[in-house]
């Protein structure tokens, strides 16, 4: 029953080229977010979205963008992907309300690698 | 500024030994807390959060406002638990979670 689905396991992308991770959630859930995951450094908030179309920036949104057109669906893009963009990307969902409000559902991680 | 801090980046104990993993944060308003464990090969997933104030796993976290820590223990670790875990803090009104640098427990036999 996986809920949170992000569709690329692993990549592995050139320098410059633009790079699109997808992540879909089937529950319904209004917010959704992408971090980054390195070790030492935890997970950092890249962007979220609290509605449709709807997004803010985190912590570290240089180099990224993201796109939300339907409630399920959060894709992050790196325009121009970079070596320091190496890394696990988790996106995860949640809903503001009821007993699980703001409770994290992860995806699997998507593993990029830049060369 | 919000931020959480976890000290330590691995914390090595035999089974049956009590466990500690700490967890500090700085954040002006009410705040809301939780620990997440990934386990090998699986998903981030949610442990515990101190609004729920249940034990899970056999493991308990207490907020102290005064210290700012959300330290989370566990009276004698198991193998099983060996995995990475984070702190993390819900800032302000929005879903937004801040997570800590992650804490690995190594449970030897």
């Amino acid at each position: 029953d996986v809920k949170v689905t992000q569709s690329s396991r692993y990549l592995v992308k050139r320098t410059g080229e633009k790079v699109f991770l997808e992540c879909v959630q089937d529950m319904d859930h209004e917010n959704m977010f992408w971090y980054r995951q390195d070790p030492g450094l935890g997970l950092r908030l890249i962007y979220f979205s609290y509605d449709v179309k709807m997004k803010e920036k985190g912590d570290i949104p240089e180099g990224y963008s993201v796109s939300r057109e339907k409630k399920e669906r959060f894709s992050l893009i790196l325009e121009s992907a970079s070596t320091n963009q190496t890394s696990m990307y988790l996106c995860a969902s949640s809903t503001p309300l009821g007993l699980g409000a703001n409770v994290l559902t992860f995806g699997a991680g998507s593993r990029l690698t830049v060369l | 500024a919000q931020r959480v801090t976890q000290p330590e980046k691995l914390l090595s104990v035999f089974k049956g030994a009590p466990v500690e993993l700490k967890c500090n944060y700085s954040y002006s308003g009410s705040p809301e807390l939780f620990w997440y464990v990934q386990y090998s090969r699986q998903r981030l997933q949610l442990l515990l959060r101190h609004i729920s104030r249940e034990s899970i796993k056999g493991f308990t976290a207490d907020l102290n406002k005064g210290e700012t820590s959300f330290h989370l223990k566990k009276p004698f670790a198991q193998e099983e638990d060996s995995a990475m875990y984070y702190c993390a803090l819900r800032a302000g009104n929005t879903g937004k979670l801040i997570f800590g640098q992650g804490t690995t427990l190594q449970v030897k036999p």
